[in-house]
């Protein structure tokens, strides 16, 4: 257990709706990550939040957004959902930038 | 573009042979650099570190992995493989400029035959 949290563990949708994914990182971490992974695509960086404030995005769709809230929790909306965002969600955790990253289980989203 | 390339996509092998999954990054300033485990249907777990210092680094569960500089690699190695190793594993790299993202090679699945 990496002590990163992510709820729900299973999402099925269909196209065009909007989801809310939920991240907890571990006590004491400041830094949050999210994280894409497909079978074609493999694991991509989506975006990071440090305390509260965006440090860096990479391929992260416009239909897509984050935030981190004052208690560091993270959330990352997906909206005007495709077929194509069916994938496991991975958020990760870190006490600063470039330290070690924890993961969380993952949310797989699943859109019909 | 700054990658990570992971030579083996699928490695087969017997219990008690060695290991050694190959990992290459293209980047010329300062890295930490981490492999990861994914057992299957689990999330991804830190197996071992690079940030300064020795460039041969110990893991968890008798891996290891060497920091060579002057080849940009950093290849995981484990002398006798266990059939509960079978996992997929995963090389991937910070950059000191560009944050904290991890920039992940593709992977390469290990089967280990009992």
């Amino acid at each position: 257990d990496s002590g990163v949290t992510q709820t729900p563990k299973h999402l099925i949708t269909a196209t065009g709706q909007r989801v809310t994914l939920r991240c907890s990182p571990r006590s004491g971490d400041l830094s949050v990550y999210w994280y894409q992974q497909s079978l074609d695509q493999g694991l991509q960086f989506l975006i990071q939040y440090y305390n509260g404030e965006e440090r860096a995005k990479g391929n992260i769709l416009e239909r897509f957004s984050a935030q981190q809230f004052p208690d560091l929790h993270s959330e990352l909306n997906l909206s005007s959902l495709e077929l194509g965002d069916s994938a496991l969600y991975f958020c990760a955790s870190s006490v600063g930038t470039a330290d070690t990253q924890y993961f969380g289980p993952g949310t797989r989203l699943t859109v019909l | 573009a700054q990658s990570v390339s992971q030579h083996n996509h699928h490695v087969i092998l017997s219990e008690a042979a060695s290991l050694e999954l190959g990992c290459n990054y293209s980047y010329g300033g300062t890295v930490n650099l981490f492999w990861y485990v994914q057992y299957p249907g689990q999330h991804l777990q830190l197996l071992l570190k690079y940030f300064s210092g020795d460039p041969l680094v110990k893991g968890i569960k008798g891996f290891e992995a060497e920091f060579i500089k002057s080849k940009f690699s950093f290849n995981l190695r484990k002398p006798s493989v266990q059939w509960s190793d079978t996992a997929e594993y995963f090389c991937a790299v910070i950059l000191y400029n560009q944050g904290g993202k991890l920039i992940f090679g593709q992977g390469t699945e290990l089967s280990v035959k009992p």
